[in-house]
């Protein structure tokens, strides 16, 4: 069965520097997102992605932000500077269709000290 | 405000005990509604779509009630691998396809 995935699993990393998360959706889902979890806390939603752009982001989803999808097969979410309170789960998702269920990869968990 | 509000439990039941949850949500522009099951520092995983008339699988049957504005999740014959977190989670109206997740409500099943 298609799954999405996640990369890395754990990432650790200073306040103040530029992270990197990647994912791989399901290959035939057309809708990308993003979510985070604080530890303790609800899901919360960052960003939708369609047609190479961004159709709906979050107040979370701040300039520190950004989503690209560099190649057909990747979808990264990049945090330029980041602070403490940037720590939390990530995880990606995708949908075939707008609408759709939406089906989430394994996560990344992110450390910031 | 778009909210999903649960009771966050623990529900703790014996096997083969019969469990249900509710769910609430705030905003009568609701679209869509799903149960999914979250284990303990793993991904959610989709349980199950919830539709305007009800809908079963295997031992797992949801419910809607858009007048009243609440779903429901119920679980018979629970088995030990039912212990885990149930979030409840709805899209609204031109809220595009943004998931709004509950907190969750802890299930525990016990030999």
């Amino acid at each position: 069965e298609p799954e999405v995935t996640q990369t890395p699993s754990h990432q650790v990393t200073q306040m103040g520097q530029e992270v990197i998360l990647r994912c791989v959706p399901i290959s035939n889902h057309l809708y990308f997102y993003w979510y985070r979890q604080i530890l303790g806390q609800k899901v919360e939603f960052l960003v939708s992605f369609y047609n190479n752009e961004i159709s709906e982001k979050s107040e979370i989803f701040d300039d520190q932000f950004s989503v690209e999808r560099p190649d057909g097969s990747n979808f990264t979410l990049k945090i330029r500077s980041t602070k403490l309170e940037d720590s939390a789960m990530y995880f990606c998702a995708s949908s075939k269709l707008g609408g759709d269920e939406q089906y989430f990869g394994p996560g990344t968990r992110l450390t910031v000290t | 405000r778009k909210e999903v509000e649960q009771d966050p439990g623990p529900f703790n039941v014996p096997e083969g005990a019969t469990v249900a949850f509710n769910c609430t949500y705030s905003n009568s522009a609701s679209q869509s509604f799903f149960w999914y099951r979250q284990d303990c520092r793993k991904e959610p995983k989709l349980l199950m779509s919830v539709y305007s008339s009800g809908n079963e699988d295997g031992r797992f049957t949801a419910q809607l009630n858009r007048a009243s504005q609440y779903i429901s999740l119920l679980i018979r014959d629970s088995k030990l691998s039912d212990s885990a977190t149930y979030l409840c989670v709805v899209t609204y109206n031109n809220a595009g396809n943004m998931l709004t997740f509950g907190g969750g409500t802890r299930l525990m099943v016990k030999p």
